[in-house]
C-alpha cells in the first residue's frame, strides 16, 4: 500500500515570506496529523483532523499558520509570514482513525518537509 | 500536563548484547503508550504500542517493550541487539488528561557497535 506523501521535501525562504506544505495521507485514513519537529527535539502537535474536521489545533500558531484538509483526504498546512523560528522539519502523518480522538491506531508518517528560514 | 521523558540523549551497546531505551510519563487517565523508529533519511515508523492487558508488549523487529504503572515507565528492549538497529527512537503518550492529543519524547539515539 502506498504510504504518506508529502512535498516538498526540502524549502529555503526567508522570514516574513510565505510557505506550503502539502500532504496525501494513506488511503481510508480518517485521522490527519501534521507535527514540527525541531531539531533535537520530538514531533510537536499543531493540528489534527477527523475527516475534514478540526479535533485539535490547540498547539497551532494560529496567527500565522493555517492547515486545511478539504474533502477530508489530503491537506496542506500554510506559515505566513514565517520566523526564523519556524526552521524544523514539518510531518503529516494518518492514521485509520476511526474511533475518533481516543483512537489508540499507530500512526504513518510520510518523509517529512525540512523548512529552512533565513 | 502530559509528558513523555527519555533521560538519555544516547545509548551505546555491542551488536548481540540486549539493549533498553527508557521512557518514563505522567498522564492523567491510562495511558496509551507507542514506540516509534526514525532511521536517516526516512520517516517515523511504528514498532509497538500498548493499550490494555499483557504488561510485556511484543513489536516489530524483535523489539519488545514492558509497561509499568507503578513505575510509570515503557522502557524499549531487544535481547540482542543489531547494527541495523542504530537510529532514532521515540516514545509517544496519549491519554484522557490530554485529550487524547499524542505527546512525544525528545528521542534517544542508539548506537549498536560491531
Amino acid at each position: 500500500e502506498a504510504g504518506v506523501a508529502q512535498s516538498p521535501r526540502y524549502k529555503i525562504i526567508e522570514k516574513r515570506q510565505s510557505v506550503a506544505f502539502w500532504c496525501n495521507p494513506i488511503s481510508g485514513h480518517a485521522t490527519l496529523y501534521w507535527y514540527q519537529q525541531i531539531l533535537g527535539q520530538g514531533p510537536k502537535l499543531l493540528i489534527q483532523f477527523q475527516n475534514n474536521g478540526v479535533v485539535d489545533d490547540s498547539q497551532l500558531p494560529k496567527d500565522r499558520f493555517s492547515a486545511e484538509r478539504l474533502k477530508g483526504v489530503d491537506s496542506t498546512l500554510k506559515i505566513q509570514p514565517a520566523k526564523l523560528e519556524d526552521s524544523a522539519v514539518y510531518l503529516c502523518a494518518s492514521s485509520l482513525g476511526g474511533a475518533g480522538v481516543e483512537s489508540w491506531d499507530e500512526q504513518f508518517f510520510g518523509p517529512g518537509t525540512r523548512l529552512t528560514v533565513l | 500536563a502530559q509528558s513523555v521523558a527519555q533521560p538519555e540523549d544516547q545509548v551505546n551497546v555491542a551488536e548481540g548484547n540486549p539493549l533498553t531505551v527508557k521512557c518514563t510519563y505522567s498522564v492523567s487517565g491510562n495511558p496509551y503508550l507507542f514506540w516509534y523508529v526514525q532511521y536517516p533519511n526516512r520517516g517515523l515508523q511504528f514498532l509497538l504500542k500498548y493499550i490494555t492487558g499483557d504488561n510485556l508488549v511484543k513489536g516489530s523487529y524483535g523489539f519488545e517493550a514492558e509497561f509499568n504503572k507503578s513505575q510509570t515507565s515503557f522502557h524499549l528492549k531487544k535481547p540482542s541487539a543489531l547494527v541495523s538497529d542504530s537510529a532514532l527512537y521515540f516514545c509517544a503518550v496519549k491519554a484522557l488528561g490530554g485529550g487524547f492529543k499524542t505527546i512525544f519524547g525528545a528521542g534517544t539515539r542508539l548506537f549498536v557497535k560491531a
